[in-house]
C-alpha cells in the first residue's frame, strides 16, 4: 500500500525550532519529487516546499525562505521539514505529499506534477 | 508569483445538482492545473490533474476543463458523499493553491 506517514509535530514556542518527518512506502521513494503542504486552522492549502529526486533542488513558498528546510534521505525513504524561528502564524497540519507526474504531450523532457498521494498530516502548534 | 482565483467561494446545492467551480489563474499556466477535494479534518484528495485528466478511481461525474487563465470543475450530479471543500492548484511555476469553494447541502 502506497503510505505517507508524518510525525514531528507539537506545541513550541514563538522563536523555537522543530523537524517534521515523513515516511514513505509502497513505492520508490527516490523516483519522485516530494512537497510539503500546510493548512492553518479553519484556512486553505499553502504549498511550503518541495525537494527534487535527488535532493539537488528545492524550492519554498516565500513566507518561509531562510527559516524552513526542506530534505530527504533516499536510503530511509524519508522527507523532512527543518522548521526554524517559528512564528505564530505558522501553526498549522503539515502535509507531506508525493508529486505525482506524467509526459506532457509532444513536449518531451516535459511534466505535469500533481500530488497524488497525502499523508495524514502533523500538527504544529506556535504559542507561548 | 501565480495567483489563483476560486468563485464562488461557498455554494449550496442540492443532491443531483449540476455544479461548476471556476479556477482563474493570474497569468497563462497552459493545462498545467489540478484539482483537489477536502472533507474536514481530513487529507485532500486528487480529482483532476493536468486540467482535464481523471485522476485514478475517481467517479466520471468529475471533470475538468480549461488551459491557459480560466479553468473549471464540474460535478454532474451531485452525489452526498461530495460535499465538501474544493481546491485548484497550479504547478506551472512552484505551487499555488486557490482560496476553496466549500459545497455545501441546499
Amino acid at each position: 500500500e502506497v503510505q505517507l506517514v508524518e510525525s514531528g509535530g507539537g506545541l513550541v514556542q514563538p522563536g523555537g525550532s522543530l523537524r517534521l518527518s515523513c515516511a514513505a512506502s509502497g513505492f520508490t521513494f527516490s523516483s519522485y519529487w516530494m512537497s510539503w503542504v500546510r493548512q492553518a486552522p479553519g484556512k486553505g492549502l499553502e504549498w511550503v516546499a518541495n525537494i527534487k529526486q535527488d535532493g539537488s533542488e528545492k524550492y519554498y513558498v516565500d513566507s518561509v525562505k531562510g527559516r524552513f528546510t526542506i530534505s530527504r534521505d533516499n536510503a530511509k525513504n524519508s522527507l523532512y521539514l527543518q522548521m526554524n524561528s517559528l512564528r505564530a502564524e505558522d501553526t498549522a497540519v503539515y502535509y507531506c505529499a508525493r508529486d505525482g507526474f506524467v509526459v506532457v504531450p509532444a513536449a518531451p523532457g516535459a511534466y505535469y506534477y500533481y500530488m497524488d498521494v497525502w499523508g495524514k498530516g502533523t500538527t504544529v502548534t506556535v504559542s507561548s | 508569483d501565480i495567483q489563483m482565483t476560486q468563485s464562488p467561494s461557498s455554494l449550496s446545492a442540492s443532491v443531483g445538482d449540476r455544479v461548476t467551480i471556476t479556477c482563474r489563474a493570474s497569468q497563462s499556466i497552459s493545462s498545467y492545473l489540478n484539482w483537489y477535494q477536502q472533507k474536514p479534518g481530513k487529507a485532500p484528495k486528487l480529482l483532476i490533474y493536468a486540467a482535464s485528466s481523471l485522476q485514478s478511481g475517481v467517479p466520471s461525474r468529475f471533470s475538468g476543463s480549461g488551459s491557459g487563465t480560466d479553468f473549471t470543475l464540474t460535478i454532474s450530479s451531485l452525489q452526498p458523499e461530495d460535499f465538501a471543500t474544493y481546491y485548484c492548484q497550479q504547478s506551472y511555476s512552484a505551487y499555488t493553491f486557490g482560496q476553496g469553494t466549500k459545497l455545501e447541502i441546499k
